[in-house]
């Protein structure tokens, strides 16, 4: 069946760095912009950007410019986000979503926790 | 860019209708018929609800609809069930390279 299973929780100290797999399968990866949606707890959804599956061309949102990447292995059908330098309130669940020709979101990766804390 | 303003709370017997405003702006909910809405539950990722304001992806139950007036988007449940119970969240395409899609702030539907 069609889904993306993103990678396992991570516990970070300030100013180091983390990586965010999501592993797409049951669809051509190539077929679909990837998506990065940030949860902090008890927050809303927040879009961060998305990347294009065909071209590697990465898109960001305003706020998650310069320690945020979003990067790709066609290869075995992965997205990735990093990020650099963190920080406490990058904090959150991080979501990779898969968005369809009507600019929505129709499968989402179960999410993967992040926290940054010394 | 500012977030689609939803109502924090509603709630609604079982069987009731309940009714979600999504509340945008003439750059976003007002210039397209973008609007989608997402279910999540505690702990779960979202789901998709709704789709281009009113279309249902398959498998979502018909008491699920949506509709748009100008600048405002809504998200009815009608017959609410206690499954129906979760964070509901709006999100229109909004056409800027540096904001694309803008999300609301999110609803918390309880069943009495």
């Amino acid at each position: 069946q069609v889904q993306l299973v993103q990678s396992g929780s991570e516990l970070k100290k300030p100013g180091a760095s983390v990586k965010v797999s999501c592993k797409a399968s049951g669809y051509t990866f190539t077929s679909y912009a990837m998506n990065w949606v940030r949860q902090a707890p008890g927050q809303g959804l927040e879009w961060m950007g998305w990347i294009n599956t065909n071209t590697g061309n990465p898109t960001y949102a305003q706020g998650f410019t310069g320690r945020f990447v979003f990067s790709l292995d066609t290869s075995v059908s992965t997205a990735y986000l990093q990020i650099s330098s963190l920080k406490a309130e990058d904090t959150a669940v991080y979501y990779c979503a898969r968005r369809e020709d009507f600019d929505a979101f129709d499968i989402w990766g179960q999410g993967t926790m992040v926290t940054v804390s010394s | 860019q500012s977030a689609l303003t939803q109502p924090a709370s509603v709630s609604g017997s079982p069987g009731q209708s309940i009714t979600i405003s999504c509340t945008g702006t003439s750059s976003d909910v007002g210039s397209y018929n973008l609007v989608s809405w997402y279910q999540q539950h505690p702990g779960k990722a979202p789901k998709l609800m709704i789709y281009e304001g009113s279309k249902r992806p398959s498998g979502v139950s018909n008491r699920f609809s949506g509709s748009k007036s100008g600048n405002t988007a809504s998200l009815t449940i009608s017959g609410l069930q206690a499954e129906d119970e979760a964070d509901y969240y709006c999100c229109s395409y909004a056409g800027s390279s540096t904001f694309l899609y803008v999300f609301g702030t999110g609803t918390k539907v309880t069943v009495l």
